[in-house]
């Protein structure tokens, strides 16, 4: 089946480290997303990959890493200078930058 | 910036009833509109897109439309079902520069179905 897979769906995390959420896609779409959803607010921009191997910057990149070496995969590194982390993680991709964009099922990150 | 609400937050029908939700936007100048679906806990599933020619786009029991002088779009459910219940956005594609990504959210509407 083609489509965007997240894993894992749910991931704990201690204060001070680092963990990876991982966005893998068999779209062939060269855009990739990806967003934070926390309750009663819209989806939030962190970052965004228009093609293999550049990505730019969102709304609220504070905090976080990605890398783009692979089309397929957009891995986010959510790291211990992220103040407040525990939210609910969504990736997208789409054809290109700008055109009808396809979610995965998420992931919820929690701190404790 | 472009700037998306949805109002209701919330909305409660009894099965069967024909609802309509409502999406604004500020910036008419966009080049799509896309309504999606969530269920709790879930990722979203599009469900309907509307290029900025259009007027609407319809896919079974639902229809969108598109009004961009008036920043306005509605989601319209014929013949509510239960299994209709989740939240529902609405996001908007805007013209701007290239390279820079331009889709921007609404909050929602959770839409209740009570049988």
């Amino acid at each position: 089946d083609g489509g965007i897979t997240q894993s894992p769906k749910y991931l704990f995390r201690k204060e001070g480290q680092n963990v990876t959420l991982s966005c893998e896609q068999n779209l062939n779409h060269d855009a990739m997303y990806w967003y934070r959803q926390d309750p009663g607010q819209g989806l939030r921009l962190i970052y965004y990959s228009q093609i293999v191997n550049d990505f730019q910057k969102g709304d609220i990149a504070e905090g976080y890493s990605v890398s783009r070496e692979k089309k397929e995969s957009f891995p986010l590194t959510v790291t211990s200078a992220q103040k407040n982390p525990t939210a609910f993680y969504l990736c997208a991709s789409s054809i290109s930058l700008n055109t009808e964009a396809f979610f995965g099922q998420g992931t919820r990150l929690t701190v404790v | 910036k472009q700037e998306v609400t949805q109002i209701p937050a919330a909305l409660s029908v009894p099965e069967g009833e024909n609802l309509v939700l409502n999406c604004s936007f500020t910036d008419s100048a966009i080049y799509n509109l896309q309504w999606f679906r969530q269920d709790p806990g879930k990722g979203l599933t599009s469900l309907l897109l509307i290029q900025s020619s259009q007027r609407e786009q319809t896919s079974g029991r639902l229809n969108a439309s598109l009004d961009k002088s008036s920043g306005r779009s509605t989601l319209y459910i014929a013949a509510s079902q239960p299994g209709d219940s989740a939240t529902y956005l609405c996001a908007v594609m805007g013209q701007e520069e290239a390279g820079a990504n331009n889709l921007f959210f609404g909050t929602g509407t959770r839409l209740t179905v009570i049988p």
